[in-house]
């Protein structure tokens, strides 16, 4: 059972270009969520998405746009990639109600993204 | 979303109970605790969930008072691997709210 599986798991971007980070989950989840951790910090909600078909902003959404593909995957792409998008993302994945038996998000083991 | 507050950082030696306390004065009806166990250059792992009152795993204990206006997560008799960070998050998890981490607390513990 692989859990959350986030790709890819290094990336060095320059100023100005895009990229996609993909995520996805094998455990029927219906909520996705991606967030962002710089050094020495605790972790900034990005966008997330409670349900397959629905996304929404977090604390810091500005530069990404994200799609929920399908219940399996969800996806972060940054459009013009900036020094301060440098950061560690990390992807989760919950269950919802009926889904239990604990609502406790299970997270990807990171895209450590370097922008310069 | 309720927001919390926990202490900085803690310290501890081996083999000790140790018991971070979390305020959550806001918590609505609906909101869940859960707290988070985070090591450098890893995504947080979930340690425990509940309501009310208390709720135990083969990890750790969580304590909630019947106000529920605060929680402690107890790690019975820690060792060198328990050194991490502790995040304490409420939120209404069942219907798919996103969770607010705040800085967390910082646990070392020493030999």
């Amino acid at each position: 059972n692989a859990g959350v599986t986030q790709t890819p798991k290094f990336q060095v971007l320059k100023t100005g270009q895009s990229m996609t980070l993909q995520c996805a989950q094998d455990m029927n989840h219906n909520s996705m969520y991606w967030y962002r951790q710089d050094p020495g910090m605790g972790l900034r909600l990005i966008y997330y998405s409670a349900s397959e078909g629905t996304t929404d902003k977090g604390e810091v959404p500005n530069g990404y746009n994200v799609s929920r593909l399908n219940k399996r995957e969800f996806s972060l792409r940054l459009e013009s990639a900036a020094p301060s998008q440098t950061s560690v993302y990390f992807c989760a994945s919950s269950p919802t109600r009926t889904q239990g038996p604990h609502y406790g998000y299970t997270f990807g083991s990171g895209t450590r993204l370097t922008v310069v | 979303l309720a927001k919390t507050t926990q202490p900085i950082s803690m310290d501890s030696y081996e083999g000790q109970e140790v018991n971070i306390t979390c305020s959550h004065n806001n918590i609505a009806t609906n909101d869940y605790i859960t707290w988070y166990q985070q090591f450098p250059s890893q995504g947080p792992r979930f340690i425990i969930q509940g309501y009310k009152t208390k709720v135990t795993n083969e990890v750790a204990s969580l304590f909630i008072p019947a106000d529920r206006k605060s929680s402690t997560l107890s790690l019975p008799r820690v060792s060198l691997s328990d050194t991490a960070v502790y995040y304490c998050l409420v939120g209404d998890v069942q219907a798919g709210t996103a969770l607010i981490f705040g800085k967390g607390t910082t646990l070392s513990v020493s030999s």
